[in-house]
């Protein structure tokens, strides 16, 4: 089993829309869990990152774990054409972890 | 403050050559990785390295090397190119390893013939 797992996509919505993009991950013992946006032909970028359980919100984005379930979500709200890009979850086991293990990463459009 | 270069952008090799893609950060950070990005697949970590002459394989290393001789540079060699090697590469930096930020590259996009 793959430490964590995220649906490709590719996902469309129109601007405007509620965006949930979504990972599982396998051990309940991970404790930080980022998401990274990367867009088309460029490197990954830290958007937001989350320690444990819980919410964390910035702007437009929300971060949200559920360890119940090892379900990781980001929501964007009032989604906009730039904010098309493929998104990645990553989790780092525990600090001082040797890597970050990302997932396939989605692949969002918003159109205009 | 340039972070994170990776050269060169594209490369097309022939199957069995050698080639080295070069990677090199301003940060004075002390990890440094690289990773394949293929469809379907994510970001896979082919070797890291936590410090200047100290390296690790990560999860798919056969068929790279890498070496870091200092801090700035972290250099990954293919040794044998092989159509299965065409891929995005990315280098990426972190202050340290517990450190949830990695820095990336550009990407280099290498089409093994």
């Amino acid at each position: 089993q793959k430490e964590v797992e995220q649906d490709p996509g590719p996902l469309s919505v129109p601007e405007g829309a509620i965006v949930s993009l979504n990972c599982t991950y396998s051990n309940s013992a991970f404790q930080y869990f980022m998401w990274y946006r990367q867009y088309s032909r460029k490197g990954p970028e830290l958007l937001m990152y989350t320690y444990s359980s819980g919410n964390k919100e910035d702007g437009r984005f929300t971060a949200q774990v559920d360890k119940s379930s090892k379900y990781i979500s980001l929501f964007i709200r009032d989604s906009q054409p730039s904010d098309s890009a493929t998104y990645l979850c990553a989790i780092l086991p525990y600090q001082g972890a040797q890597k970050l293990v990302f997932g396939q990463g989605t692949r969002l459009t918003i159109n205009p | 403050n340039a972070g994170v270069t990776q050269t060169p952008k594209f490369q097309v090799l022939k199957t069995g050559q050698s080639m080295t893609l070069q990677c090199a950060q301003d940060m004075n950070h002390e990890y440094m990785s690289w990773y394949r990005q293929d469809p379907g697949m994510g970001l896979r970590l082919i070797h890291y390295s936590v410090g200047a002459g100290i390296t690790d394989q990560g999860e798919v290393p056969n068929g790279y090397n890498v070496s870091r001789s200092t801090t700035e540079d972290f250099p990954l060699r293919l040794l044998s190119a092989a159509p299965s090697q065409t891929s995005v590469y990315f280098c990426a930096s972190s202050r340290e390893r517990k450190d949830t930020e990695a820095f990336f590259g550009q990407g280099t996009r290498l089409t093994v013939v």
